[in-house]
Parts: structure tokens; sequence; C-alpha cells
């Protein structure tokens, strides 16, 4: 079983449409949680972190369940340029020191 | 501030050769990774620098993947002989000291196609 599981999608949406990708991780002591976003051939960046009380910022919401070990990301208002993969990340404990664990991506593409 | 620069942001090798990957991290930042994508898989973490020293290397792959931080400033990665499944796109990421536990910037890659 793959430490962090998501969705590889693709997800077809029209503008405007709102989008929800789901993502589970096995490991229950991690501690911390991201999403990133990923374009073609480009380098993940940090599109948000995940807080235990849920987060938004503008259109995107994230949502953590330690209890079900599930995070997900909510967009709302879908644009073209949103169209990218999306990449939950876990980070598995404090004495891993800041390692990494990321899921394949969920490939979302927002169509006119 | 200047990013995480990576260098070459492309190389082809043919197997057997010897490739060495660089990284320079954000000035000031403890905290140096490397992660590494093959094609179709996720990313997946190779090691982790604090100043010079190696945190965790957990994630090299084995004993042809070697990984310095003389300095503590930037690092690099050589890879000797390559192999064909060595082929992929290697990230290099850092962050500050204190920031651990937070998402952290990455390089635009280096990306590897060994013949």
């Amino acid at each position: 079983r793959k430490e962090v599981e998501q969705d590889p999608g693709p997800f077809n949406v029209p503008e405007g449409a709102t989008v929800a990708f789901n993502c589970t991780y096995s490991n229950s002591a991690s501690q911390s949680f991201f999403w990133y976003r990923q374009d073609c051939r480009k380098e993940p960046k940090l599109l948000m972190s995940v807080y235990s009380s849920g987060n938004e910022d503008g259109r995107f919401t994230a949502q953590l369940n330690r209890a079900s070990q599930y995070i997900s990301l909510l967009i709302r208002d879908s644009k073209l340029s949103d169209s990218a993969t999306y990449l939950c990340v876990v980070n598995p404990s404090y004495n891993q020191g800041g390692k990494l664990i990321f899921g394949q991506g969920t490939e979302l593409s927002v169509k006119p | 501030e200047a990013g995480v620069t990576q260098f070459p942001s492309h190389s082809v090798i043919e197997k057997g050769q010897t490739v060495t990957l660089r990284c320079d991290p954000i000035s000031g930042h403890d905290n140096l990774y490397w992660y590494r994508r093959v094609m179709g898989k996720e990313i997946k973490f190779l090691l982790h620098f604090v100043k010079e020293s190696k945190q965790d290397e957990s994630g090299m792959p084995n004993n042809r993947f070697l990984a310095e931080r003389t300095g503590g400033t930037y690092s690099t990665l050589k890879v000797q002989p390559a192999e064909l499944e060595d082929s992929g796109v290697y990230f290099c990421a850092s962050s500050p000291r204190d920031r651990l536990n937070y998402g952290y910037t990455f390089g635009s890659g280096t990306r590897l196609t060994v013949v």
C-alpha cells in the first residue's frame, strides 16, 4: 500500500465548476500536510498547508480528517489557469526531519 | 530573493557514464533536500542535509549515488556509473532551519536521461 494515495484522474471540468480532490495517508503519526501544484515539466509549488481545523485561501479550501487519515482539496469557480497536477504531500513525523511523502498526483484539466 | 537553482536543467548521458547534478539552495537555508521523480511514479525523497551534515539518506537508491554539501552551501549529487533506471527528474529543495515542518521551495529540477 502506498503511503499517500490519490485518484490520478484526469479530472476534466468546465470553467466555473467546483472540483474536489481526495487523498489518504497510511501513517497515523503524520504531522504536517500540504497540497502542492505542479505544472507540466515544472517543479512542485506549495499551494497551501492543511490544518486540522480546515483552511481556505481564496477559491481553495483544504480539509484534514485525522481519524480517517484523509485530506481533501476543493477548488471553486475553476479557472483555465488551475489546470495542473495537484500533489497531496505528507510529512510523516517530526522525527523524520522534514522529509516529505508525495502522492502520485491528480491531474486537473479545466476547459473553456 | 533568488530561488533554488539547479544545474544542468537537462542531461543526456550514456549508461556507465558519470553525471554530477548541482543545487544552490536559497541563501541562508540550512535544510537541503534531494528528491527524484521517475516516469510514471510519484516524487520520492532521496536525502536531507542540515548544513553540511547528512541528516537522512534513507532514500538513496544504492551506492552509485553520492551526495555532498561541502561548507553547507551548494550541494552536488553524483551518479556513477549511471544506469538506465536512473533516468528521471531530480529536484532539489531547501528550507530555513526553523521551518522543518512547513512546505519548502523546490528548484526547477534536472531532467536526466540515461541512454
